[in-house]
């Protein structure tokens, strides 16, 4: 069964950091492209990074890029989000999820298929 | 960015109705095009993607169509348990983006 847990949400004053994991169990991590997603509270979804299986390309939404940096350790089966630099506006909750990677007739798609339950990053003073 | 755009916003339904849910993107992503549900203190949860592909295990009462900058999934008889909040998201180009949500709720 794939198992996506996310750890390292907490309360964080305004110019901190923090460093988000995601623990993964039941596929092979180092097969999949992962990405993270946020959710403020009370708002809808935002994508915010995205890496290549190898770790050798990655995305970022521009609010985030310079910031924050998505890492992965494919020995450990483990995903990151290095934050810094946090901001009130980072404060949601951040799950990471396993890109499916769906590829026909040429063309490949971002599947987000699996999910974990998220972590709440709070940004305050 | 692409933009996306949902539409209703949210909506009142009763158990049996046909539900349909449009996504309008700000410039053609092909069928790069992918639907998820949210219910209320739980992750998001993919239903369709490539616009029209149902994900293995997700009920066949769910459907997805459109290509270009238009998109629509539809629910062709709501049940107690599809009440939750549909997302639609673009895998065009970086950054992803996704729709602001429709709220699907009981009438």
């Amino acid at each position: 069964e794939v198992q996506l847990v996310e750890s390292g949400g907490g309360l964080v004053q305004p110019g901190g950091s923090l460093r988000l994991s995601c623990a993964a169990s039941g596929f092979t991590f180092s097969n999949y492209w992962m990405t993270w997603v946020r959710q403020a509270p009370g708002k809808g979804l935002e994508w915010v990074a995205h890496m290549k299986e190898d770790g050798t390309d990655k995305y970022y939404v521009d609010s985030v890029e310079g910031r924050f940096t998505i890492s992965r350790d494919n020995a450990k089966n483990s995903l990151s989000l290095q934050m810094n630099s946090l901001r009130a506006e980072d404060t949601a909750i951040y799950y990471c999820a396993r890109d499916l990677g769906y590829c026909s007739g040429g063309r490949c798609y971002s599947v987000f298929d699996s999910w974990g339950q998220g972590t709440l990053v709070t940004v305050s003073s | 960015a692409i933009q996306m755009t949902q539409s209703p916003s949210s909506l009142s339904a009763s158990v049996g109705d046909r539900v349909t849910i449009t996504c309008r993107a700000s410039q053609g992503i092909s069928n790069d095009l992918g639907w998820y549900q949210q219910k209320p203190g739980r992750a998001p949860k993919l239903l369709i993607y490539a616009a029209s592909s149902l994900l293995s295990g997700v009920p066949s009462r769910f459907s997805g169509s459109g290509s270009g900058t238009d998109f629509t999934l539809t629910i062709s008889s709501l049940q107690l348990e599809d009440f939750a909040t549909y997302y639609c998201l673009q895998d065009y180009n970086y950054p992803l983006t996704f729709g602001q949500g429709t709220k699907v709720e009981i009438k």
